[in-house]
């Protein structure tokens, strides 16, 4: 069965420093991966979704940026955090191109002071 | 534009008192239609796909069902532990890779 990893759950981070959260998925191959930021009492805010090693769209202009390394591993960064970045981030993924809904991670609650 | 409404925002029941919500949704040639269960700090969790008009799925005390402008999740005799945040999402013809989420319904069942 398929599974998807998501971490830290928790971070805090002075605004002005740099972020890293890491995704990884396994028992598939080939899953489109997504990046969505989510507001408190809010619906999910799409940051970034890939098809494939190094396809990255992005549906928000922000200081926020994703790499996708290897099939199964997506990355969101920042260089510099702003308080606005503050918020659960959470990670998804499906199968490419098929009709299957998206199984998500169980997100990281990021704090910036 | 494609988008997802989902009402109410949210929706206080008595334990056994039965309701629904509802996901209204506009996009272009629709794909599929996905319900959602988030619990507080945690990611959501996948319940039903609706493909067509018509169609119902039921898992419990919940049965979600499909129109051609709006989706019903309806809640029977629900109980404490179904108190959650319900999302929909549509998937749409044009785009397999991407889903439009609404902002969610908050379910609070008293005992």
């Amino acid at each position: 069965s398929q599974t998807i990893h998501q971490w830290p759950a928790t971070l805090v981070q002075p605004v002005g420093s740099p972020l890293s959260l890491e995704c990884t998925v396994e028992g598939t191959s080939n899953p489109n991966l997504y990046w969505y930021r989510q507001a408190a009492g809010r619906g999910l805010q799409l940051l970034f979704y890939s098809v494939g090693i190094g396809q990255i769209s992005s549906e928000v202009p922000q200081n926020l940026s994703a790499s996708r390394p290897q099939d199964r591993q997506f990355i969101l960064s920042s260089k510099k955090l702003l308080l606005s970045d503050s918020g659960f981030y959470l990670c998804a993924w499906s199968p490419r191109d098929i009709l299957q809904p998206q199984h998500f991670g169980d997100g990281t609650r990021l704090s910036i002071l | 534009e494609d988008q997802v409404t989902q009402s109410p925002e949210a929706l206080r029941l008595q334990e056994g008192e039965s309701s629904s919500l509802n996901c209204s949704y506009t996009v272009s040639g629709l794909r599929g239609l996905f319900w959602y269960r988030q619990d507080p700090g945690k990611g959501p969790e996948f319940l039903f796909t609706l493909y067509s008009a018509g169609e119902e799925k039921e898992k419990e005390r919940l049965k979600a069902t499909l129109t051609k402008k709006e989706s019903f999740l309806h809640i029977t005799a629900p109980k404490p532990e179904d108190s959650a945040t319900y999302l929909c999402a549509v998937q749409a013809a044009n785009n397999f890779n991407k889903f439009y989420f609404g902002s969610g319904t908050k379910l609070n069942v008293k005992p």
